[in-house]
């Protein structure tokens, strides 16, 4: 089935540092979702793209849309540290509209 | 507002018990889903329901129940047949592909 493999697992940042993750699959997806999870919260919607290519921003973060459909690529620029928590990719696989597919997430973690 | 409210936000369960956890929006979505997530996981489907009476069973259905009733209503029964409950507990509704979520459920075992 389609899966989504999504990295780093977990970065160290200092405060002020930009930061990039991205999600992958074998497959094509029409629909690439980014959300952040908070600490024993439950996920808040970020970023949604709809178009290859697309490049959409969010105060200090961009995600784009891979040309060939199987990527996504979230950054964080000037990171502070309210932006710790659990980055998720997700879309909507091939065969269904109303349920989504999960990448394992990236943690991301302010060094002290 | 609208939302999605989860209750209670912590539970507790006895060995052999049964414990039915609330979810309620009032997003006027047809679809709800419940998802469980251990420390340091992703999500995984437990069960979604894409409209009133009707549910199908996801990814880890074994040893959780539902219902669907109302539309406003999704509640997830954890039964004694679970035999590693603890977990957090995710209920979403969708719009267009985007879920919404709840601020979740962390359910104990004692």
């Amino acid at each position: 089935g389609q899966q989504l493999n999504q990295s780093p697992q977990s970065m160290f940042i200092q405060e002020g540092e930009d930061v990039s993750m991205n999600c992958t699959s074998s497959s094509i997806f029409n629909t690439w979702l980014w959300y952040k999870q908070d600490p024993g919260e439950g996920p808040v919607l970020l970023i949604a793209l709809y178009k290859a290519g697309e490049l959409t921003s969010n105060g200090r973060l961009t995600a784009q849309f891979g040309i060939t459909r199987k990527d996504s690529f979230l950054n964080i620029s000037a990171s502070i540290p309210s932006d710790v928590g659990i980055y998720f990719c997700a879309g909507p696989p091939r065969d269904s509209n109303y349920q989504l597919i999960w990448g394992a997430g990236t943690k991301l973690i302010i060094k002290p | 507002d609208g939302g999605i409210t989860q209750s209670p936000k912590y539970l507790f369960r006895k060995e052999g018990q049964n414990v039915t956890l609330s979810c309620e929006q009032n997003l006027n979505h047809d679809a709800m889903y419940w998802y469980r997530q251990d420390p340091g996981q992703g999500l995984r489907l437990i069960y979604y329901s894409q409209i009133v009476n009707d549910f199908q069973k996801g990814d880890i259905a074994e040893g959780y129940s539902v219902s669907r009733e109302k539309k406003e209503s999704f509640p997830l029964t954890v039964t004694s047949a679970q035999k590693n409950p603890t977990a957090f507990y995710l209920c979403a509704s969708t719009s267009f592909n985007i879920q919404y979520f709840g601020a979740g459920t962390r359910l104990s075992v004692l």
